[in-house]
């Protein structure tokens, strides 16, 4: 078990510019999650996937941002024309359907300058 | 919709103290309640959890935590601290039935001191 990696785990950019990143879930994981936690926040629910499926889209999730999780594995969020609000960390999580617990990635910590 | 109040945001503590951070919830629904720490530059691992069955659960590194249904609380609890345990803790809890997003609290920041 490696756990869900994210990648990159920092990324610096300019305002205006299109980022993206990645998360890879624990094998054999159906679901996959993503959040974004702010400065002294707790983590806000972006999006989730079960398998390759996109089910449910959070309302914080505004036209600029686009998620995909091809052929059910690893899964890309991408910012396009980020502004300085998209700075935060973007966590990944991903669980098995039968199962409850949420196993959470390291971050990728996003700066926009 | 479902709210999670996390009462502490700082909690500062001698290093073998007892200490408890609390949390209280609300949802319409029967709920799931985890207790997740953070420590500084890293994602979430998870301490506990509550699904169902006994209200008090136990967890890693020594912590536990009590389901309230009628005070509507999940506090975590850890006898004696260890300088180590200083991280944020997030209480989160997740509806039952489509258990597929949790909602946090805010956090709070567990500081122990030598």
């Amino acid at each position: 078990d490696t756990g869900v990696s994210q990648n990159p785990r920092h990324k610096i950019t300019k305002r205006g510019q299109n980022v993206t990143f990645r998360c890879d879930p624990i094998s054999e994981h159906n679901r996959l999650y993503w959040y974004r936690q702010t400065l002294g926040q707790g983590p806000e629910f972006l999006t989730y996937f079960q398998n390759e499926a996109q089910l449910e889209k959070s309302r914080l999730l505004s036209d600029r941002f686009s998620a995909e999780r091809p052929k059910g594995s690893f899964s890309t969020l991408e910012i396009q024309r980020t502004e300085q609000g998209d700075s935060a960390m973007y966590l990944c999580a991903s669980s098995l359907i039968s199962m409850e617990t949420q196993y959470f990635g390291p971050g990728t910590r996003l700066l926009v300058l | 919709a479902q709210s999670v109040t996390q009462l502490d945001s700082q909690v500062p503590v001698f290093e073998e103290a007892p200490v408890e951070l609390r949390c209280n919830y609300s949802s319409s629904v029967s709920v799931y309640l985890f207790w997740y720490v953070q420590y500084p530059n890293q994602g979430l691992q998870l301490l506990l959890k509550y699904l169902s069955g006994s209200t008090l659960v136990k967890g890693i590194n020594g912590f536990e935590a009590e389901f309230n249904k009628s005070q509507t609380s999940f506090h975590l609890r850890k006898p004696s601290v260890h300088i180590s345990d200083t991280a944020e803790y997030f209480c989160a809890v997740g509806s039952g039935g489509s258990n597929y997003k949790l909602t946090f609290g805010k956090g709070t920041l567990l500081t122990v001191n030598p």
